[in-house]
């Protein structure tokens, strides 16, 4: 059966300092990976998502970035965190074929706090 | 474009009594839908999807939902709330491409025991 792993489950991070989560996926291949932040409890925003090693879909301009450099794994980074940076991250995997019908399926998040 | 919308951010209901939870759908082509649920500090689990011909779809926990393509819509709902049932629950539609998922803006549901 597919797992994905997704850590630390807390972080607590400076601001300036830089970011590196990391996200990996078992039992599948091939698959389309994500990073979400979630605010607050609520609504998702999509930040990256890839298809492929190396490719990377950026979906909103920000302070972070990501990279995929091996086929399941997905790693969220940043130089330097703002404040604004602090959230719930979350990392998601879904079939690329098989039909519209394949959910995606998500890790456990990252509780991120900047002070 | 697709999109999904859940117009409740809130739904308060007795537990033992049924509960609904609301979303409606915009896409191109076939809807691709799911529910997903998240409890404090975890990720989302998905629930159920709807199976193209299917007006009533079962799902994990005794959750179902109904598909109504004339009003666009695709509820979530149990015939039996338990105090258990208590979280943010997410509608969402997978786009055309199979790319990418655009997600509800969550409702919260509280079960009272």
């Amino acid at each position: 059966s597919q797992t994905i792993h997704q850590w630390p489950a807390t972080l607590v991070q400076p601001v300036g300092s830089p970011l590196s989560l990391e996200c990996t996926v078992e039992g599948t291949s091939n698959p389309n990976l994500y990073w979400y932040r979630q605010a607050a409890g609520r609504g998702l925003q999509l930040l990256f998502y890839s298809v492929g090693i190396g490719q990377i879909s950026s979906e909103v301009p920000q302070n972070l970035s990501a990279s995929r450099p091996q086929d399941r794994q997905f790693i969220l980074s940043s130089k330097k965190l703002l404040l604004s940076d602090s959230g719930f991250y979350l990392c998601a995997w879904s079939a690329p074929t098989g039909g519209g019908n394949q959910p995606q399926h998500f890790g456990d998040g990252t509780r991120l706090s900047i002070l | 474009a697709q999109s999904v919308a859940q117009p409740e951010d809130q739904v308060n209901v007795a537990e033992g009594n049924p509960l609904t939870v609301k979303c409606t759908y915009s896409v191109s082509g076939n809807p691709y839908l799911f529910w997903y649920v998240q409890y404090p500090n975890r990720g989302l689990q998905f629930l159920l999807k709807y199976i193209t011909g299917d007006n009533l779809v079962k799902g994990s926990y005794g959750f179902e939902a109904e598909f109504n393509k004339s009003q666009t819509s695709f509820h979530l709902k149990k015939p039996s709330a338990l105090v258990s049932d208590s979280a943010l629950y997410f509608c969402a539609v997978r786009s055309y491409n199979f790319n990418k998922f655009y997600f509800g803006s969550g409702t919260k549901l509280n079960v009272k025991p």
